[in-house]
């Protein structure tokens, strides 16, 4: 079965310093994967995304995360944090289920950012 | 284009009540979902339609129905609301069977009191 899981419910980061988000997949194919942004009382927006090729993805809002077959891992990674970075991240694999493909979600991890 | 667009935005039931949120897409995307997303469990799959006419359940289908009679809509309904189905609920759509990315609605907020 095809699984998602972020470590850490809750990370907490003062501004400018490094964000790091930990995302860990299992997918019996290769992965299409995927990071979506919550913000407070919004829908969920897409920061970026693996499918195939380079395994370091560029994303939006300085955002960046590192496929790692070896490791099963896609953890999202940003330079330094902005207030505006507040907000809960998911990790997603796209998983053939049915029939279909699925978007398979984490639980999610609210970044909070500190003054 | 206003891509996925969800209504209503908030609404309170009691329990044993009826209702349909209403979800569009502009986008001519064959695929439409619903999602409910409850704190510390990510967002779980409800039902899904792979093409107007065509719908099955997901992880989570007890207590909802759907239906898809054109390509834009995907109204997902609760025939008798339970306070189990206090959650917010975002609908998404992307082209085709493919795997790619998904467009998600701003979400509706149920309380099921």
């Amino acid at each position: 079965a095809q699984s998602v899981t972020q470590l850490g419910s809750h990370v907490s980061v003062s501004e400018g310093a490094l964000v790091l988000l930990r995302c860990n997949y299992s997918s019996s194919v290769p992965p299409y994967l995927f990071w979506y942004v919550q913000y407070p009382n919004q829908g969920l927006q897409l920061l970026l995304k693996y499918t195939t090729g380079a395994t370091l993805v560029k994303g939006i809002n300085g955002f960046e995360a590192e496929f790692k077959k070896s490791e099963t891992s896609f953890h999202l990674t940003k330079p330094s944090a902005h207030m505006s970075d507040a907000a809960e991240y998911f990790c997603a694999v796209s998983a053939w289920m049915d029939s279909s493909y699925k978007l398979i979600f984490g639980s999610g991890t609210r970044l909070l950012v500190r003054p | 284009n206003a891509g996925v667009t969800q209504t209503p935005k908030f609404q309170v039931l009691k329990t044993g009540q009826s209702m349909t949120l209403q979800c569009a897409q502009d986008m001519n995307h064959e695929y439409m979902s619903w999602y409910r997303q409850d704190p510390g469990m990510g967002l779980r799959l409800i039902h899904y339609s792979v093409g107007a006419g065509i719908t099955d359940q997901g992880e989570v289908p007890n207590g909802y129905n759907v239906s898809r009679s054109t390509t834009e809509d995907f109204p997902l309904r609760l025939l008798s609301a339970a306070p189990s189905q206090t959650s917010v609920y975002f609908c998404a759509s992307r082209a085709g069977r493919t795997r790619e990315t998904q467009y998600f609605g701003p979400g509706t907020r149920l309380l099921v009191l």
